[in-house]
């Protein structure tokens, strides 16, 4: 399997569980970032790991999300405390170090979050 | 964040190019421009990118304009399966990569 893995691909759950995503990226991509996109809207950057370190938040990921890539491999998104405005698609995506030169990102199916 | 501007909706038909605009007014210098495609119940793909240059690939061409405020993605025939959302997106630096600042997209409808 050459391409980005997401799992579960749908998900719901009730107001107030807490709820986590795994991500498998490219496995010789070193970058991953997190998105997040509600209905009929374009994605919205979350957060980004080069390799283990998480370098970059968005405002957007409050004290109730929390990302991690121990080992610089897959990489898991918590969101506790779950509220229906978190109902959205997350996407991961990698892309490869640098020096390549379109620094493209390769995104996964997602997975769908519903909150009831 | 710079931002992008895109029509929400276009239509063409099969086997016709399709010239999908984006406005960019408030592209730095330095800004890379990208074009992704989702197609329904998938992530986002990759489709073309540019600097300042008109460029080509096998998916599409894209043509930007000499002040930089504003491209246009070509898909010289379009079939069945380029019906998708098409985002016209900025690369913004951010610590070691590129964050792609996605805008709300065309609707591209192609009728058979």
């Amino acid at each position: 399997d050459t391409g980005v893995s997401q799992d579960p691909r749908h998900k719901i759950t009730k107001r107030g569980q807490n709820v986590t995503f795994r991500c498998d990226p490219i496995s010789e991509h070193n970058r991953l970032y997190w998105y997040r996109q509600t209905l009929g809207q374009g994605p919205e950057f979350l957060t980004y790991f080069q390799n283990e370190a998480q370098l970059e938040k968005s405002r957007l990921l409050s004290d109730r999300f929390s990302a991690e890539r121990p080992k610089g491999s897959f990489s898991t998104l918590e969101i506790q405390r779950t509220e229906q405005g978190d109902s959205a698609m997350y996407l991961c995506a990698s892309s490869e170090p640098s020096g390549t030169p379109a620094y493209e990102q390769y995104f996964g199916p997602g997975t769908r979050l519903t909150v009831t | 964040d710079a931002k992008t501007t895109q029509p929400n909706s276009m239509e063409s038909n099969e086997e016709e190019p399709v010239h999908l605009p984006c406005n960019h007014s408030t592209i730095s210098g330095t800004d890379y421009i990208h074009w992704y495609r989702q197609l329904p119940s998938q992530g986002p793909e990759y489709v073309i990118h540019g600097l300042t240059s008109n460029v080509n690939n096998r998916m599409a061409s894209l043509a930007i304009a000499e002040d930089r405020k504003s491209s246009t993605l070509i898909l010289h025939r379009a079939t069945l399966r380029d019906a998708a959302v098409y985002y016209c997106i900025l690369r913004v630096p951010i610590q070691g990569a590129q964050k792609l600042v996605f805008g709300q997209g065309t609707r591209l409808t192609i009728n058979p």
